[in-house]
This record gives C-alpha cells, sequence and structure tokens, in this order.
C-alpha cells in the first residue's frame, strides 16, 4: 500500500523560510515521479513542484522558481522541499503527491497534506 | 502555460439525475487528462485519468470521455455521496495545471 506522509509545515513570517518533508512508502521510489500541489484555504489545487525519483530532473511553477527547492533522499524514501523567501501568499494545505507512471501520469496518490501560514 | 477552465463552478442535482462537468484546455493535451474527487477535509483522489480511465474504487456510474482540448466528466446517476469538488487536470507538459473546480451539491 503507497503511503505518504508529510511534515514540517508551520507558522512562519513573510520572508522567513521553512522545509517540508515527505516520507514515502510502498512502493519503488526510484522509478517514481513525485510532486508537490498546494491549496490556499478554500481554494483550489495548485501544482508546484515535480521531481523523479533519482532527483535528476525537477520541474516548477513560476511563481515558486528560484524561491523553492525541491529534492529527494533515496536512502530515506523522502522528497523535501524546501522554502524560501516566503510570502503570504505561499499560505496553504502542501500536498505530496505520487504519480501513476514512471514518465508521469496523474496523480494516484496523496498526502493529508501539511499546513504552511505566512503570516506576520 | 496550459489553461485549464471548468463549468459550471457550481452543478446542484437531485439524486438519480445526470450531472455533466466540462473542462477545456487552451491548447491540446492529447490523452493527458485527469479528474480528481476532493471532499472536505480530504485530500484529492484520482477519479478518471487518461481521459476515460476510471481509478480503482469507482462506481460505472463515473466516466469521462473527450479529446484534445475538450473534455467531459459525467455522473450518470447522482447520489448522495458523490457531493464533492471535482479538478480536471492535464499532464501533458509542465507546469501541470488544474481547473478552477466545480462543486457538485446534491439537492
Amino acid at each position: 500500500e503507497v503511503q505518504l506522509l508529510e511534515s514540517g509545515g508551520g507558522l512562519v513570517q513573510p520572508g522567513e523560510s521553512l522545509r517540508l518533508s515527505c516520507a514515502a512508502s510502498g512502493f519503488t521510489f526510484s522509478r517514481a515521479v513525485m510532486g508537490w500541489v498546494r491549496q490556499a484555504p478554500g481554494k483550489g489545487l495548485e501544482w508546484v513542484s515535480d521531481i523523479s525519483g533519482t532527483g535528476d530532473a525537477s520541474f516548477y511553477v513560476d511563481s515558486v522558481r528560484g524561491r523553492f527547492t525541491v529534492s529527494t533522499d533515496s536512502s530515506k524514501n523522502t522528497v523535501n522541499l524546501q522554502m524560501t523567501n516566503l510570502r503570504a501568499e505561499d499560505t496553504a494545505l502542501y500536498y505530496c503527491a505520487k504519480r501513476m507512471r514512471s514518465n508521469g501520469g496523474s496523480y494516484d496518490s496523496w498526502g493529508q497534506g501539511t499546513l504552511v501560514t505566512v503570516s506576520s | 502555460e496550459i489553461v485549464m477552465t471548468q463549468s459550471p463552478a457550481t452543478l446542484s442535482v437531485s439524486p438519480g439525475e445526470r450531472a455533466t462537468v466540462s473542462c477545456r484546455a487552451s491548447q491540446s493535451v492529447s490523452t493527458n487528462l485527469a479528474w480528481y474527487q476532493q471532499k472536505p477535509g480530504q485530500p484529492p483522489r484520482v477519479l478518471i485519468y487518461d481521459v476515460s480511465t476510471r481509478a480503482t474504487g469507482f462506481p460505472a456510474r463515473f466516466s469521462g470521455s473527450g479529446s484534445g482540448t475538450e473534455f467531459t466528466l459525467t455522473i450518470s446517476s447522482v447520489q448522495s455521496e458523490d457531493s464533492a469538488v471535482y479538478y480536471c487536470q492535464q499532464y501533458t507538459a509542465w507546469p501541470l495545471t488544474f481547473g478552477g473546480g466545480t462543486k457538485v451539491e446534491i439537492k
């Protein structure tokens, strides 16, 4: 059974940093493409970033490129999202998700999410 | 960026009625289109992928169709448990993009 468990969310002030982690199990991590999707309170879904399980390819939405860095730790089967220079508009529930196929596809598994609040 | 536009924003249907949600892409996404169902307080669940393949656990009353830029999610006979927000998503190119969501309410 695929399990994704996010951690690291919290309340920070604008300009500060936060590191999210997603512990994955139940599948071959190195063959997966993992992603982060966020949802602002009461709003829709917004894709944030994808990374290959090997960590050699990563992608970002324009609004976070240069501020967020996604990485993997294959020894721990974790995906991390380092967020710097946080803004109020980054406030959201951040979901870790796994793509269905090694070359992409829809997200077939999701974690419960970790809440990031950016406020002074 | 491929923009995904869903309609309507809210759909109110009676149990047993047919519900249709539309999703339009600003350019062709081929067959790289999924639908997700999200209930309050829960993460999204993939409902339909590759335009028309129903995910495990969802009943046959859910179906997806379309191609290129126009896609449809149909619930043939809505049940009370189908009350949720439904999102379309294209995964043909980064950035991946979602539609704005359609809230299906049961009368």
